[in-house]
């Protein structure tokens, strides 16, 4: 069964220090690894695609990596605006492409 | 203006009641989404659209149904809710041309039965 595992479930961060979140998945044949952000009572935003081990992607303060059973979301010298919860899905080969979504780590940057 | 819209943004009913959540979008995207978040449960998919004239149900499809009016528009209805029918709830779209594609979400109906 597809599935995908987010750890920590909860961050709490001072103000410049780097940390990195983790995204474990299990897929029949990954097509896709995505990250979003969300903000509390808002939907996901799009951040990254992933599609193939070693690829990696980066946006300001953020780069996203991937292996063949991990993706890592790196957070270098976070500011309190990066608060935000961090979801990870992946779309499978198999059946229909939908997409499978962790439960998320929730951050909190502290000024 | 959003891209993804959703209507209403809140509402509170009571069990038994029909309620219809709404969906549109100025994406030209052929695939559409439902999804419910509950805290510890991330997003589960209850139906999904690849054009109008297919849907398919999700893993929680149970008590839901939906209609796809036209391309733009994907409505999501509850026939007699229920309480554990209290839930945040997303609708999403996406690209398709056999490649893989990101999803856009709207912002979201709090939906709260009593």
């Amino acid at each position: 069964e597809d599935q995908v595992t987010q750890s920590p479930e909860a961050l709490r961060l001072q103000e410049g220090e780097s940390s990195s979140l983790n995204c474990s998945y299990t897929v029949s044949g990954l097509r896709g690894l995505f990250w979003y952000r969300q903000d509390p009572g808002k939907g996901p935003e799009f951040l990254f695609t992933l599609y193939s081990a070693g690829e990696e992607k980066e946006k300001e303060r953020l780069k996203a990596t991937l292996t063949k059973k991990e993706s890592f979301l790196h957070i270098t010298a976070p500011k309190p605006e990066d608060s935000a919860t961090y979801l990870c899905a992946v779309q499978s080969i198999s059946g229909t492409y939908k997409y499978i979504f962790g439960t998320g780590t929730r951050l909190k940057v502290l000024a | 203006d959003a891209d993804v819209t959703q209507t209403p943004r809140n509402r509170i009913t009571k069990t038994g009641k029909r309620i219809m959540l709404e969906c549109s979008q100025t994406k030209g995207h052929d695939r559409m989404y439902w999804y419910r978040q509950d805290p510890g449960l991330g997003l589960r998919l209850i139906y999904y659209s690849f054009d109008v004239k297919d849907i398919n149900k999700g893993e929680i499809s149970d008590g839901y149904s939906v209609s796809r009016q036209a391309q733009a528009k994907f409505s999501l209805s509850l026939e007699s809710a229920i309480p554990n029918q209290t839930a945040l709830y997303f609708c999403a779209t996406s690209a398709t041309d056999g490649r893989v594609y990101e999803q856009y979400f709207g912002p979201g109906t709090r939906l709260t039965v009593t």
